[in-house]
């Protein structure tokens, strides 16, 4: 079956620093791939994504690029802020049309200090 | 504000009580999905609708029943709860582009 690997947290970092989130996955065929992004007491919210091979997603100043030879998808970010602080979750999407399902890895919590 | 909601935001409830957690979407998505978050296990999914009037099981189905009432609710049912059930209960919508929006989800604790 299909299965996220997130590296584990919690990450503690300064402001500007640089960020790197690992996530590997496996999975049968060609999953697109995701990173959620969860601040406290709220629910998932989309960051970035990826939907084929070497496709690279960003937002907000965070990127990762879809690795087929590596089956990586890994979260960087240049400088990363206070308000970065949050939970994040790689995760994959198989399936066709509207039986997509997601699978996600078990995340990674980030606390920025300033 | 377009979006997911859910309902309740917190509930306690005593072991084998039953409930029904609501979940309704105003953007006309056709698949639905109810997953449970657990520390340092992510998120999995207990259901999922793909259209209305169809429903699936998904990875931890046990204990649980769902509704697809029509294409904008899709309810997750506790027939008797079980302090395993405790957790925090996220509903989402899946748009053309397979983009999935999360509601903000219900805390549920069992004692």
């Amino acid at each position: 079956g299909n299965s996220v690997t997130q590296m584990e947290g919690p990450v503690t970092l300064s402001e500007e620093a640089f960020l790197t989130i690992n996530c590997t996955y496996t999975a049968t065929g060609y999953p697109s791939l995701f990173w959620y992004v969860q601040y406290p007491g709220e629910g998932l919210q989309l960051l970035l994504k990826a939907t084929k091979a070497d496709d690279k997603g960003s937002n907000k100043g965070f990127e990762a690029t879809y690795r087929k030879e590596t089956t990586s998808f890994h979260l960087e970010k240049g400088s990363v802020q206070v308000s970065d602080s949050a939970v994040y979750f790689c995760a994959l999407s198989e399936g066709s049309g509207s039986a997509r399902q997601l699978t996600f890895g078990s995340g990674t919590q980030l606390t920025v200090l300033p | 504000n377009a979006g997911v909601t859910q309902t309740p935001k917190f509930q306690v409830l005593k072991t084998g009580q039953s409930m029904t957690l609501q979940c309704a979407q105003d953007m006309n998505h056709n698949s639905m999905y109810w997953y449970r978050q657990d520390p340092g296990m992510g998120l999995r999914l207990i259901y999922y609708s793909a259209s209305e009037g169809t429903t699936d099981k998904g990875e931890v189905p046990n204990g649980y029943n769902v509704s697809r009432l029509n294409k904008r609710e899709f309810s997750l049912r506790l027939e008797s709860a079980a302090p395993s059930q405790t957790s925090v209960y996220f509903c989402a919508s899946l748009d053309s582009n397979y983009g999935y929006t999360f509601g903000s989800g219900t805390r549920l604790t069992v004692v």
